[in-house]
Formats: structure tokens, C-alpha cells, sequence
């Protein structure tokens, strides 16, 4: 069975500082998505990864994904308030199969 | 640009009712899933169609839930007899084959 986990769970950080959020899953898998999920709303595609190696970045954040060490990150450059919010890593083991989600990281950026 | 639709964006039922949750895909998409999102905890995938048929459920997904494609457009959930423990955020989401974008959600509360 995939298990995806991702920490830290609560992230509280001042406004201008970097930091990163992990995210390991159990199993080979076809893709590794980044999503972004504001209270009570729905989920917010921000990337997907589908090789060794792959990078993306949107803004101030980046993602990338190391498929040997099962190991995802999500890098946050000079945090603003605005980027608070929960972070949800997601695993797709094959192309239109179910994704298995981490726990999701709440992160809060004060001014 | 094209987005998933879900109504009702609230529901609330008296437990052992039946509800049906509506979802309408983004039209050209081929993969249609199911979650669920109890509060405050991570995402759960609950079941996905393809080709008018069920091609993966969770363990969640049993005997009380139901799903239906009745038109070209429309997507149903039906929990036939309601528990407090379905009570949840209710997300769907369609793929043409890679990211699975997501529905508002239908928040259901059972009393």
C-alpha cells in the first residue's frame, strides 16, 4: 500500500524567510503533484512532476522530485502572507489511478 | 477556462437518508474520481470512472455508495443510508490524463 508522508505538518515562519517541506512516499510512482488548499475551499493544482530530476517553479515557490530517494520538495523563497495556506503533496502510482495524498502542511506566514 | 462544478455547495441530511452529490466534468476529460475530506484531515480518495464503468474504489467506498455517469455530462455520488461518519467535504475531479483537477466540493453534513 503507498503511504505519503509530508513535514512538518504545521509551518509558522516570518515573512522574507525561506524553507522547505518534504514530502516521502513508499512506492515507485508516475507523477507527484503540489497542491495548495485555502480554508474551506477546494484544491489548487500548483505542479506536477513526472521524471527524475524534474524542477518547477511558479513565483516563490519550487518543486522538485528525486524519484530514487521517493523524496518531493516544496521550497518556499522570501515567504509573504499571501502564501499561507495548506500544502498537499499527492501521489499518482500509474497515469489515470487514484491519488494518495499526504497529511498536508499548514502553513502560516506572519507579516 | 473550463472548470469542474459540484452542487449542492451544501447539504445537510438527517442520518440513514439518501443523498446524491452532482458533479459536471470538464467536458473533454476522460478519468473522473471521487474524494472526500473529513475536517481537518487529508484528502481520501473514494472511487474513479472511466469508460462508464468503476475502475477503482477504496475501501471506503462500499456497499452504501454508489456512482453514476446518467448523462454525457453529469457525475452522481450516492450514499444511499447515511452515517455521521460521512459527514465531509465531497470533492470531485476530472483528468484528461494528467493533473486532476478539482471541484469546489459539496460540504455534507449528517445529523
Amino acid at each position: 500500500e503507498l503511504k505519503v508522508e509530508q513535514n512538518p505538518l504545521f509551518l509558522s515562519m516570518q515573512e522574507g524567510k525561506n524553507y522547505t517541506i518534504y514530502c516521502n512516499y513508499s512506492t515507485t510512482s508516475d507523477r507527484l503533484y503540489w497542491y495548495r488548499q485555502d480554508p474551506g475551499k477546494s484544491l489548487e493544482s500548483l505542479f506536477v512532476l513526472l521524471s527524475n530530476g524534474a524542477v518547477k517553479q511558479e513565483g516563490r515557490l519550487m518543486a522538485s522530485l528525486d524519484t530514487k530517494a521517493r523524496l518531493s520538495t516544496l521550497h518556499i523563497t522570501a515567504a509573504v502572507h499571501d502564501l499561507s495556506a495548506t500544502y498537499f503533496c499527492a501521489v499518482e502510482e500509474t497515469s489515470g489511478s487514484r491519488l494518495t495524498f499526504g497529511e498536508g502542511t499548514q502553513l502560516t506566514v506572519n507579516p | 477556462e473550463p472548470e469542474v462544478t459540484q452542487t449542492p455547495s451544501h447539504q445537510v441530511t438527517q442520518m440513514g437518508q439518501e443523498v446524491i452529490l452532482r458533479c459536471v466534468p470538464i467536458s473533454n476529460h476522460l478519468y473522473f474520481y471521487w474524494y472526500r475530506q473529513i475536517l481537518g484531515q487529508k484528502v481520501e480518495f473514494l472511487v474513479s470512472f472511466y469508460n462508464n464503468e468503476i475502475s477503482e474504489k477504496s475501501e471506503i467506498f462500499d456497499d452504501q455508495f454508489s456512482v453514476e455517469r446518467p448523462d454525457g455530462s453529469n457525475f452522481t455520488l450516492k450514499i444511499r443510508s447515511t452515517k455521521l461518519e460521512d459527514s465531509a467535504m465531497y470533492f470531485c475531479a476530472s483528468t484528461p490524463q494528467e493533473t486532476q483537477y478539482f471541484g469546489p466540493g459539496t460540504r455534507l453534513l449528517v445529523l
